[in-house]
């Protein structure tokens, strides 16, 4: 009964391969994060969804696009992947935008060779 | 613009002895800034948050931090490391654009 869940844990690929990582919760929030962390343990907030809808989108490639089917599900489609795309991604939720408390999934790992 | 500045990369302490994780922050109003942990390929976890009350914040495993605002600090404290708290810390703060910002982390080590 994880509370939030990532698929896959580990993503090997090469560089220009197209993949998707996705992210469920079963905590009944409204709100729910993409983030990215480097490899210097930097961790930076990528796209946000409410209900659905996207509230936060930072200056990310328009290689990464996010999508949420349902307010339990927001999974991450990316694009002719490069070399700098290897990272750990971070899916997350609170229980609605005003963040007080966010919930993390246990990362996915990225590789692109 | 909100931030936050961790001003150790590493911080090494023996078992049993207290543990000072530094935060300075940057705001141009009243914060909410918390503490996170992330144990080695693990997801992140809330240690706490202070969200304009007390000043002195409870958060689990025995860790606490300290809002002062004469200082932009908000510091995380523990009296006695226990090898489990070996990870690292990231102090956070929340912005205006309901955004949270994210320190560079601590790696906390804890020797027996």
């Amino acid at each position: 009964d994880t509370a939030v869940s990532q698929t896959p844990k580990y993503l090997v690929t090469q560089m220009g391969n197209d993949k998707s990582i996705k992210c469920e919760q079963n905590l009944g929030h409204d709100t729910m994060y993409w983030y990215k962390q480097d490899s210097k343990k930097f961790l930076k907030i990528m796209f946000s969804y409410n209900n659905k809808e996207l509230i936060i989108n930072e200056t990310v490639p328009n290689r990464f696009s996010p999508k949420s089917p349902d307010k339990a599900h927001l999974n991450l489609h990316i694009n002719s992947l490069e070399l700098g795309d290897s990272a750990v991604y971070f899916c997350a939720s609170s229980q609605d935008r005003s963040q007080e408390t966010q919930y993390f999934g246990p990362g996915t790992r990225l590789l692109v060779l | 613009a909100q931030s936050v500045t961790q001003l150790d990369s590493h911080v090494s302490v023996s078992e049993g002895t207290p543990v000072l994780l530094r935060c300075n922050y940057s705001s141009s109003y009243s914060p909410s800034l918390f503490w996170y942990v992330q144990h080695p390929n693990k997801g992140l976890q809330l240690l706490l948050k202070y969200t304009s009350a007390a000043t002195l914040v409870k958060g689990i495993n025995g860790f606490e931090a300290e809002f002062k605002k004469s200082e932009t600090s908000f510091h995380l404290t523990k009296p006695s490391a226990h090898m489990s708290d070996a990870a690292e810390y990231f102090c956070v703060v929340k912005t205006g654009f309901q955004k949270l910002v994210f320190g560079t982390g601590t790696r906390l080590l804890v020797s027996p």
